[in-house]
């Protein structure tokens, strides 16, 4: 497709139950980011890729999150033993490459309810 | 650290009316500028962006210019229109962050009445 896809669009889990978010970039693109949306935090930066190494976790809230890109392409955020603080839209973003002046483009976001 | 403010809102307007959504931006290096829109149920989408001082983006009729002296760059538009309803995200990417992410505002959401 012509932007970027992810899946599922809606989520509902249990709490303590672990779940998987995928990201599918727009072709060709080196970099791909990973955000969340929340009421009360707003937009925050999670984690981001550049092929399949991510140099930067800093942003990840917990070592229950991870996540990992494979063949330079698609990539899967897991969050384990889920918690409600972590109902939010997760959002996946790429671009052509790393640097500043290249636009990141967002895929429709996952989100995910726990209950 | 890198942060962004942006207006609180909501801003309600009517149709025609002036538009101007303040953003004011603090970074370490040299950041790129943007303006993102979310329209309901839809994800963000890049509306414009500025790479340097005193660049002007402009889009659909929005226009935002990079203003370094000021550390701003706020969006207008001269004539809103009720599709312009939506919320406004203004963010900073910067190149001596390695990673480049985004550094978002807490978005200002815009409500057009007829």
């Amino acid at each position: 497709g012509a932007g970027v896809s992810q899946s599922p669009s809606n989520k509902v889990t249990e709490k303590g139950k672990d779940v998987e978010l995928r990201c599918d970039p727009i072709s060709g693109h080196t970099a791909l980011y990973w955000y969340r949306q929340s009421l009360g935090q707003g937009l925050e930066f999670l984690i981001y890729f550049q092929g399949n190494s991510a140099p930067d976790k800093s942003g990840l809230p917990s070592d229950r999150f991870s996540a990992e890109r494979t063949g330079g392409s698609v990539s899967t955020l897991t969050i384990q033993r889920t918690q409600q603080e972590d109902s939010a839209v997760y959002l996946c973003a790429s671009s052509l490459e790393r640097y500043s002046n290249q636009p990141q483009h967002f895929g429709d976001g996952t989100r995910l309810s726990i209950l | 650290g890198n942060s962004v403010t942006q207006m609180e809102g909501p801003v309600t307007l009517s149709e025609e009316a002036f538009l101007t959504i303040n953003c004011t931006y603090t970074a370490t290096g040299y950041p790129s500028l943007f303006w993102y829109v979310q329209y309901p149920g839809e994800g963000l989408q890049l509306l414009l962006k500025a790479t340097k001082a005193d660049d002007k983006g402009s889009n659909k009729g929005f226009e935002a210019t990079y203003r370094k002296e000021t550390t701003s760059f706020h969006l207008e538009k001269g004539s809103v229109q009720v599709s312009d309803s939506a919320v406004y995200f203004c963010a900073l990417s910067d190149l001596n962050n390695a990673g480049n992410m985004l550094t978002f505002g807490g978005g200002t959401r815009l409500m057009v009445k007829p």
